[in-house]
């Protein structure tokens, strides 16, 4: 199975601040990385979708981008509304597998 | 609006069955391809299964072994069945719609705890 590994495990930042999340794969997956926000009782939404694109509801603060193994997540001005675990995913080869998760809190 | 709703017992005693619902509205499970995912304190999150209308399915190898998944068209539902459970398989089972080599639309996930 193809590894996903993300870094840090948990950031605390302020308001208005550029948070960052990175997240590396043991074999490349080309460009096929997801990324999730989860909020324990919410339906998780997909913020990006392979080729760094961003879902159609999402804020534009969020972007991503990478290739090969290595990607990352920003948040451009975090957001209260931005508390929650982001997870990255790998699409390129079964089994689709996850990262371990990065929390996010205000400082 | 697409929605998904899981539903399903919150507790299953060990060795049990472990059978969930996911109920579909504001679209087809003829249309696309459906996918479980859980979230287990050992594992995270976890893929565990996809299924394609009319019902062809792909498991993770992980639970090959214990997983069945089927579907209803028409009451527009999609089903897991997980056997010989532990305490190892509580947690939060979702289920997702996929869509361009995404989980595009997710359910509010339904809480699964293994006990006796």
């Amino acid at each position: 199975d193809t590894q996903m590994s993300q870094s840090p495990s948990s950031i605390s930042a302020s308001v208005g601040d550029r948070v960052t999340i990175t997240c590396r794969a043991s074999q490349s997956v080309s460009d096929y990385v997801n990324w999730y926000q989860v909020k324990t009782g919410k339906a998780p939404p997909r913020l990006i979708f392979p080729g760094s694109s961003l879902s159609g509801t999402v804020s534009s603060r969020f972007s991503g981008s990478g290739s090969g193994t290595e990607f990352t997540l920003t948040i451009s001005g975090l957001q209260p509304e931005d508390v929650a675990t982001y997870y990255c995913q790998q699409s390129y080869d079964f089994p689709w597998t996850f990262g371990q998760g990065t929390k996010v809190e205000i400082k | 609006q697409v929605h998904l709703q899981e539903s399903g017992p919150g507790l299953v005693k060990p060795s049990g069955t472990l059978s969930l619902t996911c109920t579909v509205s504001g679209w087809s499970v003829s249309a696309d391809y459906w996918n479980w995912i859980r979230q287990t304190a050992g594992a995270g999150l976890e893929w565990m299964g996809r299924i394609y209308p009319p019902g062809t399915t792909y498991s993770n190898p992980s639970l090959q072994s214990r997983i069945t998944m089927s579907l209803d068209k028409s009451k527009n539902q999609v089903f897991l069945r997980l056997t010989s459970v532990t305490a190892a398989d509580t947690g939060v089972y979702f289920c997702a719609r996929g869509s361009s080599n995404s989980f595009d639309i997710w359910g509010l996930g339904t809480m699964v705890a293994v006990s006796s």
